[in-house]
């Protein structure tokens, strides 16, 4: 299974960023999305298409319809500057579990 | 919750890694690990999940008769083993706690192990 995201997304602070993650018929499955810095873990900011665990800043929402999967962060920081992913769960592939090529977000 | 993993490897090509991840702040049984790996600018890529509680495993094909994935309850650590090290298996290796789930995830990883596998 095939999730594909735009490389590069650019915004200036304060303002609202999304990135997609696009898939067939994605709104029929579970999309998680994760934050990377530099040289750091991924964090999980979404699970379940539009969750967020607990820590996780209001800033950061989630959709899911048709063949693509959105992450919003609204009003973005320079601190959110960083690689995203999105992941989800296919019994039918192998892996299973397969993650997007990622978005590197910038901040202006 | 903290996931803690051993240090950096430099391997020959041919030569086996362990790497450990050691848990705490939660009940280890209770939940499934995962270890991913992400070579340098790229994706993250699953390699396999172990559950604790009854030692099940399932492993990516890819690495298939390559990678062993076990857990020692009684230090709450698992462990990852990869063998026949190739120069494409040099990556920062992941440990990941997964929550039982109908649509598995990640909610906590550790801070990474860099293997290096170089003549």
């Amino acid at each position: 299974y095939v999730l594909t995201q735009p490389p590069s997304v650019s915004v200036a602070p304060g303002k609202p960023a999304t990135i997609t993650c696009g898939g067939t018929n994605i709104e029929g499955k579970s999309v998680h999305w994760y934050q990377q810095q530099p040289g750091q873990a991924p964090v999980l900011v979404i699970f379940y298409d539009n969750v967020r665990p607990s820590g996780i800043p209001e800033r950061f929402s989630g959709s899911n319809s048709g063949n693509t999967a959105t992450l919003t962060i609204s009003r973005v920081e320079v601190g959110d500057e960083a690689d995203y992913y999105c992941q989800v769960w296919d019994s039918s592939t192998d892996p299973p579990r397969v993650f997007g090529g990622g978005t590197k977000l910038t901040v202006l | 919750v903290q996931l803690v993993q051993s240090g950096a490897e430099v391997k020959k090509p041919g030569a086996s890694v362990k790497v450990s991840c050691k848990s705490s702040g939660y009940t280890f049984s209770s939940y499934g690990v995962s270890w991913v790996r992400q070579a340098p600018g790229q994706r993250p890529e699953w390699m396999g999940w172990t559950s604790p509680y009854n030692g099940d495993t399932t492993y990516a094909q890819k690495f298939q008769g390559r990678v062993t994935m076990t857990t020692d309850t009684s230090t709450s650590t698992a462990y990852m083993e990869l063998r026949d090290l190739r120069s494409d298996d040099t990556a920062v290796y992941y440990c990941a706690r997964e929550p039982e789930s109908s649509s598995p995830y990640f909610d906590y990883w550790g801070q990474g192990t860099l293997v290096t596998v170089s003549s």
